[in-house]
């Protein structure tokens, strides 16, 4: 199955101000997926990032809260902006690992203080 | 839609004892199967999988076989150790890898 490389592994942030989480993965992959997971809670899809195209958004998620960007099969970012306390959550990128299901990085652990 | 229900925790056993967590789910047709686990402080790792009914998935001890009689993935393992504690999320996909969805999770603590 792919590796997935996921950085930083923890911030701890201002309120107000933006964080990119960078998600690099061995092999090219069409579709990259980004999660969030807030304390105690099971994962949330926030989108879908395809190489070429516009990220596909979860209901409850929008572009300019969250803008992702997937510049080539191997790499994507997803920014969290202008944060506040209520997006203290792990964050995590995903790839779709054929018969292995889906694989994923060891995701971002952000605190908004 | 499909969906995944799982029991609640936390569950809390002692070294040695013997662990089910249980797993349901809605869906049409024939959907895959996963568990995965997320130790303090991780992300996730898958733990095993099932692709077809009466499939039974395994990997350090845990097993859990696809019934599609009862729409249901239970997890299981004989003896758990203190370092099986985690957060257990069972989950499903389309035949095609599509519609991933997970179930709430179950925090599992082992005590020595």
């Amino acid at each position: 199955s792919a590796v997935i490389s996921q950085k930083p592994s923890r911030d701890i942030c201002q309120r107000g101000t933006s964080l990119t989480i960078q998600c690099q993965v061995d092999s090219q992959v069409t579709m990259m997926f980004w999660y969030r997971q807030q304390p105690g809670q099971s994962l949330t899809l926030i989108a879908t990032a395809n190489q070429g195209s516009e990220a596909t958004y979860e209901s409850g998620f929008v572009i300019d809260k969250f803008p992702i960007s997937r510049p080539n099969l191997t790499f994507s970012t997803l920014t969290v902006s202008n944060m506040s306390p209520e997006d203290s959550s792990i964050y995590l990128c995903s790839v779709v690992g054929g018969n292995y299901g889906y694989t994923f990085g060891s995701g971002t652990r952000l605190t908004v203080v | 839609g499909n969906s995944v229900t799982q029991m609640e925790g936390p569950v809390t056993l002692s070294e040695e004892a013997f662990l089910t967590i249980n797993c349901t789910y809605t869906a049409t047709g024939y959907p895959s199967l996963f568990w995965y686990v997320q130790y303090p402080g991780e992300g996730l790792q898958l733990l095993l999988k099932a692709t077809k009914a009466d499939d039974k998935g395994s990997n350090k001890g845990f097993e859990a076989t696809y019934r599609k009689e009862t729409t249901s993935f239970h997890l299981e393992k004989g003896s758990v150790q203190v370092s099986d504690s985690a957060v257990y999320f069972c989950a499903l996909s389309d035949r095609d890898g599509q519609n991933f969805v997970f179930g709430p999770g179950t925090r599992l603590s082992v005590l020595p």
